[in-house]
């Protein structure tokens, strides 16, 4: 299965700290992507990365690919309660498939 | 900025009765899809619909699941005989083009629950 895996379950940290959340994924992928789904709402695109790209920037997002331990890295810098949610990892070149995400808390 | 729109936000039906999910996609998306989460679980793919048929199907997607484009502005997924297991977060979704590159834009959810 393509599906990627996220790890911690569940995170929670203090307004400024980083976040970093992880995704392990099982085959080979051509690209990954990262969704956000606050509490009662649908899920948000927040960034794709290919397999050919290894870092990827999007304002406070920053996400690593690491193809040959088929892994990846979301990381949220100096966040914020807002971004309290749950972030999961997604692998499949047409329909996303997810993992069971990580709950994150952001404590003001 | 645009937005795909699911009624009613909760709906509450009686096991073996039909139920109908309601959702208009973004005004200028051609593909289509609808997921399901039951609680504590992942989201699960169900169907995808374009160029009014479907295109891709879940195991999940059974005979007892439909979708139709009634119009030019709804998107609707149909329940013929509902099951315990059928409660559940029932999410809709639309995208510009396939792959990737044309990300999903997903509703807020219908959450569906059978008595």
């Amino acid at each position: 299965s393509q599906q990627g895996e996220e790890d911690p379950q569940a995170l929670s940290i203090q307004e400024g700290e980083n976040a970093t959340m992880n995704c392990s994924y099982k085959t080979s992928i051509n690209n990954l992507q990262w969704y956000r789904q606050n509490s009662g709402r649908g899920l948000v695109h927040l960034i794709l990365i290919r397999s050919n790209e290894r870092e990827k920037h999007s304002g406070r997002l920053r996400v690593t690919l690491d193809t040959s331990k088929k892994s990846s890295s979301l990381l949220i810098t100096a966040s914020r309660a807002a971004d309290t949610a749950s972030y999961f990892c997604a692998t499949g070149s047409y329909i996303p498939t997810f993992g069971r995400g990580t709950s994150l808390i952001v404590h003001p | 900025e645009p937005e795909v729109t699911q009624t009613p936000s909760h709906q509450v039906t009686q096991m073996g009765q039909e139920v109908i999910l309601r959702c208009v996609p973004i005004s200028n998306h051609l593909y289509f899809y609808w997921y399901r989460q039951i609680l504590g679980q992942k989201v699960e793919f169900l169907v995808s619909f374009y160029n009014n048929e479907i295109s891709e199907k879940s195991e999940i997607f059974d005979d007892q699941f439909s979708v139709e484009r009634p119009d030019g502005s709804n998107f609707t997924l149909k329940i013929r005989s509902t099951k315990l297991e059928d409660s559940a977060m029932y999410f809709c979704a639309s995208s510009n083009g396939k792959g990737p590159d044309q990300p999903q834009h997903f509703g807020d959810g219908t959450r569906l629950s059978i008595l």
